[in-house]
């Protein structure tokens, strides 16, 4: 079963507005929360996490927002950068399964100039 | 470049056939896990090592074993390969002795079953 939801296949975006990329979770025994970025035919690469104890963390143009009550968690990037363009996978973890990743299954972001 | 290194790049082999994937995971991390990454299954958890020891458990298959060596390298062992096996398997590094933290990620291993 899908414990983690990215429910936006796909997003565009135009450059310098706002990306908004959104992810749902079922498991209340999540406490941490990571937004990787990913290029095909490379590995994920680490952007922002947050802790369940917060529900903000900003990291330059990245900043991570977290409603526990509604088990959401959303990434937003302000500018947009056609750089940016990648798929985000949201994941989460638990400390009763050593903190291993449960992955979303990615949405592609297209950020046009 | 996250640190984390994955040797081979690619590997083609045939169904029942045995391959051997191996990580090297930052310097300094003791954790390494193993994930795979298919079409129709996203990137899925197997396996956890934590300074030699497994740890953790996730979607592995009986076929599928892994180790940690002394030096903390991991190796991911795949038996009687069926061609369902074909997938991206990526490692990946944390650092802290406990609790939460970010994972890095190396650049993967593609496989492909024929």
């Amino acid at each position: 079963d899908q414990q983690v939801k990215q429910n936006s296949p796909s997003l565009s975006v135009q450059e310098g507005r706002i990306s908004i990329l959104n992810c749902d979770y079922t498991n209340s025994m999540f406490d941490y929360f990571l937004w990787y970025k990913k290029y095909p035919a490379e590995g994920p690469t680490f952007l922002i996490s947050i802790s369940s104890i917060k529900d903000k963390n900003e990291d330059g143009r990245f900043t991570v927002f977290l409603n526990k009550s509604a088990k959401h968690l959303s990434l937003h990037i302000v500018p947009s950068q056609p750089g940016d363009s990648a798929v985000y996978f949201c994941a989460a973890s638990a400390p009763n399964s050593g903190y291993a990743l449960n992955f979303g299954k990615g949405t592609s972001l297209l950020v046009t100039p | 470049d996250s640190g984390v290194t994955q040797t081979p790049k690619h590997l083609i082999t045939a169904t029942g056939q045995r391959v051997t994937l191996r990580c090297s995971p930052r310097s300094g991390d003791l954790s390494v896990y193993w994930y795979q990454q298919s079409l129709d299954q996203g990137l899925q958890f197997l396996i956890q090592y934590y300074n030699g020891e497994e740890r953790a458990k996730g979607n592995i298959l009986e076929r599928f074993s892994a180790q940690q060596f002394p030096d903390l390298h991991s190796e991911l062992n795949l038996s009687s390969l069926e061609l369902g096996d074909s997938a991206l398997y990526f490692c990946a590094s944390s650092h802290k002795t406990s609790g939460a933290d970010e994972q890095y990620f190396g650049p993967g291993t593609r496989l492909t079953v024929t």
